[in-house]
Protein backbone atom coordinates (compact mmCIF):
# COMPACT_ATOMS: atom_id res chain seq x y z
CA UNK A 1 0.00 0.00 0.00
CA UNK A 2 1.45 3.17 -1.18
CA UNK A 3 1.81 5.88 1.79
CA UNK A 4 2.65 9.70 1.77
CA UNK A 5 3.77 12.11 4.45
CA UNK A 6 4.81 15.63 4.01
CA UNK A 7 6.97 17.10 6.50
CA UNK A 8 8.66 20.13 6.45
CA UNK A 9 8.31 23.44 9.09
CA UNK A 10 5.06 24.37 10.19
CA UNK A 11 5.76 27.91 10.14
CA UNK A 12 7.13 30.27 7.23
CA UNK A 13 8.49 34.08 7.81
CA UNK A 14 6.25 36.21 5.18
CA UNK A 15 8.85 36.75 2.04
CA UNK A 16 10.91 33.69 3.04
CA UNK A 17 10.81 30.41 1.37
CA UNK A 18 8.61 27.37 2.16
CA UNK A 19 10.50 23.93 1.69
CA UNK A 20 8.12 20.61 1.86
CA UNK A 21 9.06 17.70 1.60
CA UNK A 22 6.95 14.55 0.57
CA UNK A 23 8.24 10.86 1.30
CA UNK A 24 7.31 7.71 -0.25
CA UNK A 25 6.55 4.33 0.92
CA UNK A 26 5.16 1.14 -0.24
CA UNK A 27 6.21 2.17 -3.86
CA UNK A 28 8.86 4.18 -6.04
CA UNK A 29 8.67 7.15 -6.70
CA UNK A 30 9.87 6.37 -10.50
CA UNK A 31 7.09 5.98 -12.97
CA UNK A 32 4.15 8.10 -11.78
CA UNK A 33 3.70 11.84 -11.63
CA UNK A 34 3.78 13.16 -8.32
CA UNK A 35 1.78 16.76 -7.15
CA UNK A 36 1.08 18.77 -4.37
CA UNK A 37 -1.92 20.68 -3.84
CA UNK A 38 -2.84 23.31 -0.99
CA UNK A 39 -6.30 24.06 0.36
CA UNK A 40 -7.55 27.03 2.20
CA UNK A 41 -11.02 28.25 3.58
CA UNK A 42 -11.08 31.18 1.39
CA UNK A 43 -9.83 29.28 -1.54
CA UNK A 44 -10.26 25.88 -1.20
CA UNK A 45 -8.46 23.03 -3.28
CA UNK A 46 -5.51 24.53 -5.58
CA UNK A 47 -3.21 21.90 -7.40
CA UNK A 48 0.66 23.73 -7.17
CA UNK A 49 1.95 21.23 -9.48
CA UNK A 50 3.28 17.97 -10.55
CA UNK A 51 6.47 16.45 -11.50
CA UNK A 52 8.57 13.16 -12.88
CA UNK A 53 11.21 13.94 -14.66
CA UNK A 54 10.42 17.25 -15.79
CA UNK A 55 7.40 19.93 -13.56
CA UNK A 56 4.68 21.50 -14.91
CA UNK A 57 2.87 24.11 -12.83
CA UNK A 58 -0.04 25.86 -11.77
CA UNK A 59 0.08 29.36 -14.00
CA UNK A 60 -1.16 31.32 -10.88
CA UNK A 61 1.79 29.93 -8.78
CA UNK A 62 4.43 29.03 -11.68
CA UNK A 63 6.66 32.38 -10.97
CA UNK A 64 7.29 30.92 -7.46
CA UNK A 65 7.54 27.26 -7.06
CA UNK A 66 10.02 24.77 -8.01
CA UNK A 67 9.22 20.82 -7.40
CA UNK A 68 11.91 18.08 -7.86
CA UNK A 69 12.31 14.63 -7.03
CA UNK A 70 14.81 12.36 -5.70
CA UNK A 71 14.48 9.04 -6.61
CA UNK A 72 17.44 7.74 -4.17
CA UNK A 73 15.41 8.91 -0.97
CA UNK A 74 12.16 7.65 -2.80
CA UNK A 75 10.95 11.68 -2.18
CA UNK A 76 9.62 14.65 -3.79
CA UNK A 77 9.66 18.44 -2.91
CA UNK A 78 8.47 21.63 -2.96
CA UNK A 79 9.69 24.98 -2.63
CA UNK A 80 7.68 28.23 -2.52
CA UNK A 81 8.99 31.62 -2.83
CA UNK A 82 8.62 34.66 -1.00
CA UNK A 83 5.04 33.78 0.88
CA UNK A 84 2.96 35.78 2.01
CA UNK A 85 -0.06 35.51 4.47
CA UNK A 86 -1.84 34.07 1.57
CA UNK A 87 0.25 31.22 1.38
CA UNK A 88 -1.12 29.85 4.60
CA UNK A 89 -2.58 26.44 4.13
CA UNK A 90 -2.65 22.97 4.54
CA UNK A 91 -0.47 21.24 1.58
CA UNK A 92 -0.66 18.03 0.50
CA UNK A 93 1.52 15.52 -1.86
CA UNK A 94 -0.76 13.42 -3.50
CA UNK A 95 -0.20 10.95 -6.91
CA UNK A 96 -2.61 9.26 -9.11
CA UNK A 97 -2.76 6.52 -11.58
CA UNK A 98 -0.23 5.45 -13.71
CA UNK A 99 -2.37 5.78 -16.52
CA UNK A 100 -4.40 8.94 -15.37
CA UNK A 101 -2.36 11.32 -13.11
CA UNK A 102 -5.11 13.63 -12.11
CA UNK A 103 -6.90 10.91 -10.61
CA UNK A 104 -5.42 11.15 -7.19
CA UNK A 105 -6.17 8.18 -5.17
CA UNK A 106 -2.89 8.65 -3.03
CA UNK A 107 -2.68 11.58 -0.18
CA UNK A 108 -0.36 12.32 2.49
CA UNK A 109 -2.28 13.55 5.79
CA UNK A 110 -1.31 17.37 5.10
CA UNK A 111 0.74 19.64 6.81
CA UNK A 112 -0.64 22.87 8.21
CA UNK A 113 2.01 25.60 7.05
CA UNK A 114 1.35 28.96 8.80
CA UNK A 115 2.92 32.43 6.89
CA UNK A 116 3.57 34.52 10.30
CA UNK A 117 6.30 36.94 11.64
CA UNK B 1 -8.96 27.91 -16.71
CA UNK B 2 -12.22 25.09 -16.21
CA UNK B 3 -14.31 26.60 -13.38
CA UNK B 4 -16.23 23.97 -11.60
CA UNK B 5 -19.21 25.35 -10.45
CA UNK B 6 -20.44 22.91 -7.41
CA UNK B 7 -24.26 22.87 -6.46
CA UNK B 8 -26.10 23.13 -3.67
CA UNK B 9 -23.91 24.44 -1.44
CA UNK B 10 -25.15 22.39 1.28
CA UNK B 11 -27.30 19.67 1.20
CA UNK B 12 -29.60 18.55 4.53
CA UNK B 13 -31.10 15.39 4.04
CA UNK B 14 -31.49 12.04 6.56
CA UNK B 15 -29.76 8.85 6.46
CA UNK B 16 -31.55 6.45 4.02
CA UNK B 17 -32.11 9.35 1.64
CA UNK B 18 -31.04 9.84 -1.90
CA UNK B 19 -28.45 12.67 -2.38
CA UNK B 20 -27.89 14.38 -5.68
CA UNK B 21 -24.66 16.72 -6.23
CA UNK B 22 -23.87 18.61 -9.38
CA UNK B 23 -20.51 19.91 -10.72
CA UNK B 24 -20.82 21.88 -13.87
CA UNK B 25 -18.07 23.08 -15.95
CA UNK B 26 -17.15 26.53 -17.24
CA UNK B 27 -16.06 24.83 -20.98
CA UNK B 28 -16.58 20.95 -21.78
CA UNK B 29 -14.51 18.69 -19.62
CA UNK B 30 -13.08 15.48 -20.59
CA UNK B 31 -15.36 12.89 -19.21
CA UNK B 32 -12.41 10.56 -18.38
CA UNK B 33 -10.78 13.54 -16.38
CA UNK B 34 -13.65 14.11 -13.77
CA UNK B 35 -13.31 12.89 -10.59
CA UNK B 36 -15.12 13.15 -7.25
CA UNK B 37 -13.69 13.36 -3.66
CA UNK B 38 -15.19 12.77 -0.32
CA UNK B 39 -13.26 14.97 2.70
CA UNK B 40 -14.00 14.60 6.12
CA UNK B 41 -12.71 17.07 9.11
CA UNK B 42 -9.06 16.73 9.47
CA UNK B 43 -8.64 14.42 6.78
CA UNK B 44 -6.99 14.47 2.69
CA UNK B 45 -9.78 14.42 0.04
CA UNK B 46 -10.39 10.71 -0.85
CA UNK B 47 -10.88 9.67 -4.45
CA UNK B 48 -14.82 8.01 -4.75
CA UNK B 49 -14.79 8.52 -8.79
CA UNK B 50 -12.96 9.07 -11.85
CA UNK B 51 -13.62 8.79 -15.58
CA UNK B 52 -16.79 10.72 -14.21
CA UNK B 53 -18.74 7.23 -13.41
CA UNK B 54 -15.69 5.11 -12.32
CA UNK B 55 -15.74 4.08 -8.48
CA UNK B 56 -12.23 3.86 -7.44
CA UNK B 57 -11.07 1.03 -5.53
CA UNK B 58 -13.30 -0.09 -2.38
CA UNK B 59 -15.94 2.43 -2.71
CA UNK B 60 -19.21 1.54 -1.68
CA UNK B 61 -22.16 1.11 -4.92
CA UNK B 62 -24.18 3.54 -3.10
CA UNK B 63 -21.92 6.32 -4.81
CA UNK B 64 -22.50 7.02 -8.54
CA UNK B 65 -21.35 9.33 -10.70
CA UNK B 66 -23.05 10.31 -14.37
CA UNK B 67 -22.66 13.18 -17.09
CA UNK B 68 -20.33 14.20 -19.67
CA UNK B 69 -19.44 17.76 -21.58
CA UNK B 70 -20.26 20.59 -19.03
CA UNK B 71 -22.59 18.63 -17.01
CA UNK B 72 -21.95 15.89 -14.00
CA UNK B 73 -23.57 14.60 -10.89
CA UNK B 74 -22.55 12.75 -7.99
CA UNK B 75 -25.29 10.05 -6.58
CA UNK B 76 -25.74 8.82 -3.07
CA UNK B 77 -27.87 5.81 -3.32
CA UNK B 78 -28.73 5.64 0.41
CA UNK B 79 -26.52 7.81 2.80
CA UNK B 80 -25.28 5.79 5.63
CA UNK B 81 -24.02 8.17 8.61
CA UNK B 82 -20.57 7.69 7.15
CA UNK B 83 -21.19 9.99 3.98
CA UNK B 84 -21.92 12.83 5.69
CA UNK B 85 -18.89 14.94 4.59
CA UNK B 86 -18.22 17.62 1.68
CA UNK B 87 -17.67 16.34 -1.69
CA UNK B 88 -15.59 17.87 -4.19
CA UNK B 89 -15.48 17.46 -7.92
CA UNK B 90 -12.42 18.32 -10.19
CA UNK B 91 -10.88 17.77 -13.76
CA UNK B 92 -7.44 17.99 -15.09
CA UNK B 93 -6.47 18.35 -18.89
CA UNK B 94 -7.54 22.30 -19.08
CA UNK B 95 -5.32 24.75 -17.87
CA UNK B 96 -4.11 25.03 -15.83
CA UNK B 97 -4.38 21.39 -15.74
CA UNK B 98 -6.01 20.94 -12.24
CA UNK B 99 -9.05 22.46 -11.28
CA UNK B 100 -11.50 21.85 -7.90
CA UNK B 101 -15.26 22.66 -7.48
CA UNK B 102 -15.67 24.70 -4.63
CA UNK B 103 -17.07 21.85 -2.38
CA UNK B 104 -20.75 20.83 -1.56
CA UNK B 105 -21.45 20.07 2.48
CA UNK B 106 -23.71 16.82 2.84
CA UNK B 107 -25.16 17.30 6.34
CA UNK B 108 -27.57 15.47 9.02
CA UNK B 109 -30.97 16.74 8.92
Amino acid sequence: QVQLQESGPGLVKPSETLSLTCTVSGGSVSGYYWSWIRQTGAKGLEWIGRTDDSSNYNPSLRSRVTLSRDVSKNQFSLKLTSVTAADTAVYYCARGYSTSWGDFEYWGQGILVIVSS
Amino acid sequence: EIVLTQSPGTLSLSPGERATLSCRASQRVVSSYLAWYQQKPGQAPRLLIYGASSRATGIPDRFSGSGSGTDFSLTISRLEPEDFAVYYCQQYGGSPPVTFGGGTRVEIK
